[in-house]
């Protein structure tokens, strides 16, 4: 069975930075790109970051372009989310999600339940 | 990038039918066939329904169908059940700067 489950998720002041992880189980990880989503309160979904499964290419949204940084340990079967320069706009539950293959198929297999990130002070 | 357009709620009693939609432009849903829709029951991960317009995962009921007409798709559910509760997202390939648009979100209610 695929499960993913996301951890890190924390209140965090303007400018901080934080590191969000994904645990992964139930299939080969480094067959897989990987990706995050998030959701701010009240909002609709926003791409986030993909990673290949050998970590050796990433793609971002513009919107987080420079200050977060999306990275795989394989022998962990775990991804991360390095978020710097955090801004308010970043509050939102992040979501960990699976792609069908090693490529950009358009959509997302399994996800995880998500973790809260607030921005505040 | 703009959003998919669904309705906010959609609603109907147990057994019967209802649809969705999900509307974008040509430069997402109406170029591609690459639109996806997901189930999501609040603090639970969110689960894939149809993938590529069309297509179900293994293990999706089949009262679960997808189509698209021009710039706007449609998730049908029929024989509504109890368990139909949640949440409905649409997502599709986007040509503009990010790689996927999501939609606005539709909560579906059984009566």
């Amino acid at each position: 069975e695929v499960q993913l489950l996301e951890s890190g998720g924390i209140l965090v002041q303007p400018g901080g930075s934080l590191r969000l992880s994904c645990a992964a189980s139930g299939f080969t990880f480094s067959n897989y790109l990987m990706t995050w989503v998030r959701q701010p309160p009240g909002k609709g979904l926003e791409w986030v970051s993909s990673i290949s499964g050998s970590g050796g290419a990433t793609s971002y949204a513009d919107s987080v372009k420079g200050r977060f940084s999306m990275s795989r340990h394989n022998s962990q079967n775990t991804v991360f989310l390095q978020m710097n320069s955090l801004r308010a706009e970043d509050t939102a539950v992040y979501y960990c999600a699976k792609n069908p293959g090693d490529y950009e198929a358009y959509y997302f297999d399994y996800w995880g339940p998500g973790t809260l990130v607030t921005v505040s002070s | 990038q703009s959003a998919l357009t669904q309705p906010a709620s959609v609603s109907g009693s147990p057994g019967q039918s209802i649809t969705i939609s999900c509307t974008g432009t040509s430069s997402d849903i109406g170029g591609y066939n690459y639109v996806s829709w997901y189930q999501h029951h609040p603090g639970k991960a969110p689960r894939l329904i149809i993938y590529d317009v069309t297509n179900r995962p293994s293990g999706i009921s089949d009262r679960f169908s997808g189509s698209k007409s021009g710039a706007t798709a449609s998730l049908a559910i029929s024989g509504l059940q109890a368990g139909d509760e949640a949440d409905y997202f649409c997502s599709s390939y986007s040509f503009y700067n990010s790689l996927y648009v999501f939609g606005t979100g539709t909560k579906v209610t059984v009566l």
